[in-house]
């Protein structure tokens, strides 16, 4: 079964532009999750979504978005990038909310540099 | 707010011996308590998982014990091998869901022959 799929792995974009990054999760699983990895923050979650809908959004600013297509494939956009945008990106896959024995599966991430 | 403390930062171990990662929460609502490992250039993969109804879970070499009273968990490896030598993180969720984790600021843990 292949595994969480995240493209593109490297992303270099200058400050002001805007970013969209993809995730396939397992084929299978539902809700997709994404997260932002940085030295400093460690892993911060940023949103959840489940059936076509954000379930649950973490404390980032409004240039944070994403959504989920009815094959549950899910894109996340940053608009206006700021130097501090510059992080792993990381999606994760379960087989949704209700399944609770289902742990999260989290792909190998998008560099995003922000210069 | 950091909600899951975890430490140390990094932590050296010689080869066969026993490797104990810590962590602390501060939200009584976090119900699942997963540690997850992750390898440079990968995401985190599930290690080992528990639930405040168990003080420890054991899986192979990996046992985690938790203090629901203290707010603690820990991560102990045993016969700590080369290989185990990685970024470890504890985390936290509510509600028994997985989805939205609190995760601790990791451990980079180094194996030496």
């Amino acid at each position: 079964k292949a595994g969480v799929t995240q493209t593109p792995r490297y992303l270099i974009k200058t400050r002001g532009q805007q970013v969209t990054l993809s995730c396939s999760p397992i084929s299978g699983h539902r809700s997709v999750s994404w997260y932002q990895q940085t030295p400093g923050q460690g892993l911060q979650f940023l949103f959840e979504y489940f059936s076509e809908t954000q379930r649950n959004k973490g404390n980032f600013p409004g240039r944070f978005s994403g959504r989920q297509f009815s094959n549950s494939r899910s894109e996340m956009n940053v608009s206006t990038l700021e130097l501090g945008d510059s992080a792993l990106y990381l999606c994760a896959s379960s087989l949704g909310p209700r399944d609770r024995a289902s742990p999260l599966h989290f792909g190998n991430g998008t560099r995003l540099t922000v210069t | 707010q950091q909600q899951v403390k975890q430490s140390p930062q990094s932590l050296i171990v010689q080869k066969g011996g026993i490797s104990i990662i810590n962590c602390a929460y501060e939200n009584t609502a976090f119900d699942y308590f997963p540690w997850y490992q992750q390898f440079p250039g990968k995401g985190p993969a599930l290690l080992i998982a528990i639930r405040p109804d168990v003080s420890e879970k054991k899986e192979g070499r990996f046992t985690i014990s938790f203090n629901k009273s203290a707010k603690q968990f820990s991560l102990h490896i045993m016969d700590s091998q080369p290989g185990d030598s990685a970024t470890y993180f504890c985390a936290a969720s509510r509600d028994f869901g997985n989805e939205k984790l609190t995760f601790g600021t990791g451990t980079r843990l180094t194996i030496i022959p």
